[in-house]
């Protein structure tokens, strides 16, 4: 399985409602990132989150991190419909040429 | 925009045909990187290149040839493909001296490829 895995596969929600989304992965990481990607087209960056942090903001975005069970969340409060894509986390494997993705979490907000 | 294009947006191609991918970035990176993205699967990394020399060839088929002529340009050179090849090609580049992709990568908007 991949390094990178993302739970639930699907969410959705209403408009207003936050959306929680996970990700656990396998091996040591310099740092986990979230990308979003609308309907067939590239990624775009969230936010990016060091070992050494446990948390991050970013507008209507937060991120923790807990390097002793491998895993991250990223919470997206107050949803809109705009929100709706697919969410993905990217890690960085020490020693690695690139970037990690998991399958992600394709995100519903009903308006 | 993410300062990172791609042409064709959309290819349809037989399997003898030969077509090139072409990707451009304005953001000053030093890095650059194909991926592909089928249905249901996580994004695939094909290659990496850092300083223009390809520092990554993630056991992709020869059927797939990149060329990187320059830290701005990234080509895919694609010949008597399959139509299990057919995916969305992203192109990505970062800032990144070493192809480690520990930093934030921006993506173009994609290829999408159709092999018939």
């Amino acid at each position: 399985s991949q390094q990178g895995e993302e739970d639930p596969q699907a969410l959705s929600i209403q408009e207003g409602e936050n959306a929680t989304m996970n990700c656990s992965y396998k091996t040591s990481i310099n740092n986990l990132q979230w990308y979003r990607q609308n309907s067939g087209r590239g990624l775009v960056h969230l936010i990016l989150i060091r070992s050494n942090e446990r948390e991050k903001h970013s507008g209507r975005l937060r991120v923790t991190l807990d390097t002793s069970k491998k895993s991250s969340s990223l919470l997206i409060t107050a949803s809109r419909a705009a929100d709706t894509a697919s969410y993905f986390c990217a890690t960085d494997v020490h020693g690695g040429r690139a970037l990690t993705f998991g399958s992600g979490t394709r995100l519903q907000v009903q308006p | 925009e993410t300062g990172v294009t791609q042409t064709p947006r959309h290819l349809v191609m037989g399997m003898t045909n030969k077509k090139s991918l072409k990707c451009e970035q304005h953001l000053g990176h030093n890095a650059m990187y194909w991926y592909k993205q089928s249905a249901k699967k996580p994004l695939e990394l094909m290659f990496v290149y850092s300083l223009e020399e390809r520092v990554e060839n993630n056991s992709v088929p020869s059927r797939f040839s990149p060329e990187c002529p320059n830290s701005s340009h990234l080509f895919l050179h694609l010949h008597t493909l399959q139509p299990e090849d057919s995916a969305l090609y992203l192109c990505a580049s970062s800032q990144d001296q070493w192809g480690r992709g520990q930093e934030t990568q921006y993506f173009g908007p994609g290829t999408r490829l159709l092999v018939l």
